[in-house]
Order: C-alpha cells, then structure tokens, then sequence
C-alpha cells in the first residue's frame, strides 16, 4: 500500500516557466513533509520542508504547498533553471519527523532551454 | 567534506552469494540507515540504527542483515544474494532520529545479482 504517492512519473517544463511537482500521502497521522532532490550517480538531498502546521513554506525558487484535508502537498519551482533537471522524491513522517520517512516514487523533471 | 561514504559502488553477484555494502559518516551523527531504490518504488527502509549499539527492521528487512560497527560505520549484509535484491542501495546518517531535514544520504550502491 502506497502511502506517498508522486502520480507523475516525468514532467518537462520550459526554462523560466514554472514547474509544478505533486504529491499526495493517504496516512493522516503524517504531519511533517519534505522534498528532496536527485541528480543521476548521485544520493537524494534535501531541498524543502513543511510541518502540518502550516500551509506554505517558502526558500528561494522554491515553494511548498500543502492541502491536508485533500492530503495533497506540491512543490513550485519559479522560474526554473536547468540544474533544475532531476528527480524529487516526496516523503513524509509524523510526528513532526521523529516517525519513519516515507517516500513517493518520485518524478523526473526536465527543464528544456 | 566526505559526509556518508558507500563501498563499493557497483557489484554484480551470482545467486546465492554473499556480500557486504560498507558505510561510513564523517559527521558524528547518532542515527544510520540503509535504503534501496527501485524503479516504481521510491526509497524503502532496510534497516536503521538509531544510536550505536542499536538497530532495527525498516518496511524492507527480508533477506539482510546489518551490523552498526561503532558510531560511524553501519554495514549491510546479503547473506545469500537473490535476483530480487537487484536495485540501488543508499545509506544515510542524521544527526538524531529521522528528523528528515537533516538526513545525508550517501552517492549509492549498484547492485546486480544475476
């Protein structure tokens, strides 16, 4: 049972547009969510977080929203750039992190020039 | 600035082998943990050690074994290889827990076994 789920498996967007990655989690005990970011012969890093608490968190290009009644967090890139281009995984823990991270499937994004 | 290091970085086993992955943090964290990646399937939790001296089963345990050698090494053993644990290895450290903002993952090992 998939518990965080990225239904998107690859997305291509314009240089300078905005990208827009989804998420949706079915576990209503996870109350702190993050996005972490991969570039290929490389590990996942941590880009962005958010806690339950709130509905934006904002860094940079980066912005996270999260809906918990529709249980749906999304990540916005403006504008984005080519070092852009990489996978991001979803995860998501309760207890404000202390919980166990689980992961989305990920999804690959392409920033075309 | 090594941060978490893997060994080896690729490897293809024969059925029935055995191996270990070594890990290795640089950054005095208390907790280590070995993921795996798979197409579809985004990163399951193997094993995690939450301290020295400690570890315990993640969602994916089946088929290894992990050995948390002192507080910076945490090793991860198949003791008997089999074609379903082909996949992308990764552990990781964090300063305590899975407070997932700090969690540093390590480049990842590539594992065949045919």
């Amino acid at each position: 049972d998939q518990q965080v789920k990225q239904n998107s498996p690859s997305l291509s967007v314009q240089e300078g547009r905005i990208s827009i990655l989804n998420c949706d989690y079915t576990n209503s005990m996870f109350d702190y969510f993050l996005w972490y970011k991969k570039y290929p012969a490389e590990g996942p890093t941590f880009l962005i977080s958010i806690s339950s608490i709130k509905d934006k968190n904002e860094d940079g290009r980066f912005t996270v929203f999260l809906n918990k009644s529709a249980k749906h967090l999304s990540l916005h890139i403006v504008p984005s750039q080519p070092g852009d281009s990489a996978v991001y995984f979803c995860a998501a823990s309760g207890i404000q992190g202390a919980q166990k991270l689980v992961f989305g499937q990920g999804t690959r994004l392409t920033i075309n020039p | 600035n090594a941060g978490v290091t893997q060994t080896p970085k690729f490897q293809v086993l024969k059925t029935g082998q055995s191996m270990t992955l070594q890990c290795a943090q640089d950054m005095n964290h208390n907790s280590m943990y070995w993921y795996r990646q798979d197409p579809g399937m985004g990163l399951r939790l193997i094993y995690y050690s939450a301290s020295e001296g400690t570890t315990d089963k993640g969602e994916v345990p089946n088929g290894y074994n992990v050995s948390r050698l002192n507080k910076r090494e945490f090793s991860l053993r198949l003791e008997s290889a089999a074609p379903s644990q082909t996949s992308v290895y990764f552990c990781a450290s964090s300063t305590q827990g899975f407070s997932g903002n700090t969690i540093y993952f390590g480049e990842g090992s590539w594992l065949t076994v045919v």
